[in-house]
């Protein structure tokens, strides 16, 4: 598509709830990024996948997180048993990829409110 | 891994007036640097950036500086304008992972 399309835009879920959070990149794009943005804060690292490699973890904050990705494609971000202090803006963003320049092109963000 | 310094945090400047807003980093191996403005509730997005081969770049009212020997680019915003006000990141890649800094939120005070 033209841009990083993510969905839902808006999620308001019970403490304790799964959620799963889709991302979109860029056709072409291999290099994908999640991030987690509270409000009025900087940008923190969850994950980031380039084409068929292992997967970077290690921004992930606890073993309720997990991503996937199918191949160059769209991702899936989870989060189980969720907790309040979960409640953010989630950022998905892509790349052309592995020692490639043009920076990232960011999604609109899912925001995920846990009541 | 890269660690990725920004100042300020916050500043706020008349309409008119230039800000500045600087980062470090601490990787070598770091070669591009990219700058995002993230409007209020909006998505970041890239605004400018440079490459390790070149010291400056500008674009219009928005210049980019890079010293490498110091690991340290500032992003200079010249005549300043009430829409300029939002949140600045910096980031560093050395062509895989990209490292932000915290952000500046810059307030242009008409």
């Amino acid at each position: 598509g033209a841009g990083v399309s993510q969905s839902p835009s808006n999620k308001v879920t019970e403490k304790g709830k799964d959620v799963e959070l889709r991302c979109d990149p860029i056709s072409g794009h291999t290099a994908l990024y999640w991030y987690r943005q509270r409000l009025g804060q900087g940008l923190e690292f969850l994950i980031y996948f380039q084409g068929n490699s292992a997967p970077d973890k290690s921004g992930l904050p606890s073993d309720r997180f997990s991503a996937e990705r199918t191949g160059e494609s769209v991702s899936t971000l989870t989060i189980q048993r969720t907790q309040q202090e979960d409640s953010a803006v989630y950022l998905c963003a892509s790349s052309r990829g592995q020692g490639a320049f043009g920076g990232y092109t960011f999604g609109s963000g899912t925001r995920l409110t846990v009541v | 891994g890269e660690n990725v310094e920004q100042h300020p945090s916050t500043l706020s400047v008349q309409e008119g007036d230039s800000a500045v807003i600087k980062c470090t980093y601490s990787d070598s191996a770091s070669n591009y640097f990219p700058w995002y403005k993230q409007e209020l509730g909006k998505r970041p997005q890239l605004i400018i950036d440079i490459r390790s081969n070149v010291g400056e770049k500008k674009d219009q009212r928005i210049a980019v500086t890079l010293n490498k020997t110091a690991k340290h680019f500032s992003l200079h915003i010249t005549e300043t304008q009430p829409e300029d006000s939002a949140v600045y990141f910096c980031a560093a890649s050395n062509g895989n992972q990209f490292y932000f800094g915290t952000g500046t939120s810059l307030t242009v005070i008409p």
